[in-house]
């Protein structure tokens, strides 16, 4: 079994400031995680992923999360926030005993006033 | 490279007809994923298909089901419509068969269902 839990479904940050993201997972296997962005009347598109390997993981637009076991997170973040960034991300999760099906957490809705 | 092409974008449907939905994956995908995306209830997982068969199926009712064609596209049918089956239907393809996703899951644009 697995499952996500995004803490917080609106963020609003300025301009400019650090962008965190809070995902927490459950999975009885050793998960895979993901971040998707979805803008309005969109698809969703990759951010990241993490898999195996380095824990620390950067994606596109200057995204980064971190996979934390002891802490079962996988919390994103962005050092400084722009405008473009406002948009919906869901964290999702799945391991190798749950084939392609992605579990995903509620979404947050990120703000970025100016 | 192509990405998932989803048809059609937009689709109104009266309350007891039924809908057909397509999904071309990336040329050389061979698994497909569809999901239901609506504001209560979130992203969830419909069914996956995988070189012609179906290898996983959310808890949804009989009323959703579909199918692989040899070219690896998919369609989704959903039969006698309800006004909560109004929703954004996302599919997503990947080339895996199971093990370390890599290559991760690319999603389409999706396509708005609207059931009135």
């Amino acid at each position: 079994a697995q499952s996500v839990t995004q803490l917080g479904s609106h963020v609003s940050v300025s301009e400019g400031a650090l962008v965190l993201l809070r995902c927490n997972y459950s999975s009885s296997v050793p998960p895979y995680l993901f971040w998707y962005v979805q803008y309005p009347n969109q698809g969703l598109q990759l951010l990241l992923k993490y898999t195996t390997g380095a824990t620390l993981v950067k994606g596109i637009n200057g995204f980064e999360a971190e996979f934390k076991k002891s802490e079962t997170s996988f919390h994103l973040t962005k050092p400084s926030a722009h405008m473009s960034d406002a948009a919906e991300y869901f964290c999702a999760v799945t391991n190798n005993n749950a084939g392609n099906m992605l579990t995903f957490g509620g979404g947050t809705r990120l703000m970025v006033k100016p | 490279k192509a990405g998932v092409t989803q048809t059609p974008r937009y689709l109104i449907k009266t309350r007891g007809q039924q809908v057909t939905l397509s999904c071309s994956p990336i040329s050389g995908h061979r698994s497909v994923s569809w999901y239901q995306q609506t504001p209560g209830q979130g992203l969830q997982f419909l069914f996956e298909y995988f070189s012609e068969t179906q290898r996983n199926k959310g808890n949804f009712p009989g009323r959703f089901s579909g199918r692989q064609f040899s070219n690896s596209r998919s369609e989704m049918n959903v039969s006698t419509l309800e006004l909560g089956d109004s929703a954004l239907y996302l599919c997503a393809s990947s080339p895996r068969a199971t093990g370390n996703p890599v290559l991760g899951y690319t999603f389409g644009s999706g396509t708005r269902l609207t059931v009135v």
